[in-house]
């Protein structure tokens, strides 16, 4: 089955730096790569996803980098601010089979 | 709308108690979906439900039972808990295209203490 390892497991920045969090999968047949982020007593929200077909999407202030023949995705956010603070899973999936989550990145943020 | 309501947001429970945790949604998705979270976790898949029928069962305890009365709810029942299964249940839904993975929204979670 399919394995995603994300890293950095917690990342702290000044608010107004950018931030880079890297995923890496196991599954060639992973086509869809969706990122949440979860707030403190929430439920996970997504923020962006891509598919195969795609290098890169950008939606404001968030974009998503996709590295097919690396096996790798990428998540980065600009002008960071404190209600970015969260914690961040990335996810992938091959299409027969459902998401396989990444276990999770705490981004910090500090004024 | 993209919203999953799920209820009761918090819930305490003995180990001989039944419960049940409640799932909505009304954005026509045919899949639904219940996950675990263990504090510092990612959602972990329960069950997985496509156009109202049980598709995936990821070897959970038979304690835990879903349900899917119709298109818009779930219900996952719960029985004999033991202190272990506290945690945080996550409904989530999306469209179902057969062999291809739809954007899952995810719902508020139930927090669970078993006692």
């Amino acid at each position: 089955g399919e394995n995603v390892e994300q890293h950095p497991s917690t990342l702290s920045v000044q608010e107004g730096d950018s931030a880079v969090i890297k995923c890496t999968y196991s599954d060639s047949a992973s086509n869809y790569f969706p990122w949440y982020k979860q707030e403190l007593g929430k439920g996970p929200q997504l923020i962006i996803d891509i598919r195969s077909n795609v290098g890169e999407k950008k939606d404001q202030r968030i974009a998503v980098t996709l590295n097919k023949t690396a096996k790798h995705f990428s998540l980065h956010i600009t002008e960071t601010q404190p209600e970015d603070s969260a914690v961040y899973f990335c996810a992938a999936s091959p299409g027969y089979s459902t998401l396989t989550f990444g276990k999770g990145t705490m981004l910090l943020v500090s004024p | 709308d993209t919203e999953v309501t799920q209820t009761p947001k918090h819930l305490v429970m003995g180990m001989t108690n039944k419960k049940s945790l409640k799932c909505e949604q009304h954005m026509g998705h045919r899949a639904m979906y219940w996950y675990k979270q263990k504090a510092k976790k990612p959602p972990e898949l329960m069950f997985v439900y496509s156009y109202e029928k049980l598709s995936i069962n990821e070897s959970v305890p038979s304690r835990f039972s879903p349900e899917c009365p119709n298109s818009s709810l779930l219900n996952l029942h719960l029985h004999a808990l033991q202190p272990e299964d506290s945690a945080l249940y996550l409904c989530a839904s999306s469209q179902e295209r057969g062999d291809r993975q739809e954007t899952q929204y995810f719902g508020p979670g139930t927090r669970l203490l078993v006692l």
